[in-house]
């Protein structure tokens, strides 16, 4: 069991460019969650899916994009990087909403000139 | 929506020494708290978790208090260790298919040897 993996780990972009974080999880879980984490910010939810094909928007949505064809996959996009996107993305997955343990991803560190 | 407040944003302790993290949450109907645990460059770990109908919940070291009239809970930590060291977060979920959890701003526990 993999559980919860990102994909790339690091990545630097310039302001403008477009690029998509893929996040997996192999344990057939129903719910999963893109977050961003600044420093002295905590953990802030992006955009979130409770089943294939479904998204809904969470707390700091603006200029990202999700897509869930797959149960298994939760795709992160930004269409034009801004330097505020600089940040640390965790993806993350649970059985449930509620009352379930989230089980987090590596992260990925993205950088934006 | 939910707010979750967390103090205090550093704690530093003696090894051996107990400590405490203390949260509030704004939304009255939030029936699940768990806290997170980061070590540096790591994902988040769940290491406890209280449903709203438990004033208390411990497991060996580790043990979280909930007053649902208050709308306060906290974790406590008791012989503290270096591995203790890390960055936890506290969270609340308020359900009602919002936006999930809601996490706090994380307090940073450095163990003093």
């Amino acid at each position: 069991n993999a559980g919860v993996t990102q994909t790339p780990k690091f990545r630097v972009l310039k302001t403008g460019q477009s690029m998509t974080l893929l996040c997996a999880q192999d344990m057939n879980h129903e719910y999963m969650y893109w977050y961003r984490q600044d420093p002295g910010m905590g953990l802030r939810l992006i955009h979130y899916s409770v089943g294939e094909g479904t998204t809904a928007k969470g707390e700091v949505p603006d200029g990202y994009n999700v897509s869930r064809l797959k149960k298994q996959n939760f795709l992160l996009g930004l269409e034009s990087a801004a330097p505020s996107q600089t940040s640390v993305y965790f993806c993350a997955s649970s059985y449930g909403q509620s009352f379930n343990e989230q089980f987090f991803g590596p992260g990925t560190r993205l950088t934006v000139l | 929506g939910e707010n979750v407040e967390q103090h205090p944003s550093t704690l530093s302790v003696q090894e051996g020494d107990s400590a405490v993290i203390k949260c509030t949450y704004s939304d009255s109907a939030s029936n699940y708290f768990p806290w997170y645990k980061q070590e540096l460059g790591k994902r988040p770990q769940l290491i406890i978790d209280i449903r709203s109908n438990v004033g208390e919940k411990k497991d060996q070291r580790i043990a979280v208090t909930l007053n649902k009239t208050a709308k306060h809970f906290s974790l406590h930590i008791t012989e503290t260790q270096p591995e203790d060291s890390a960055v936890y977060f506290c969270a609340a979920f308020s359900g009602g298919g919002a936006d999930g959890l809601t996490f706090g701003k994380g307090t940073h526990l450095i163990i003093q040897p």
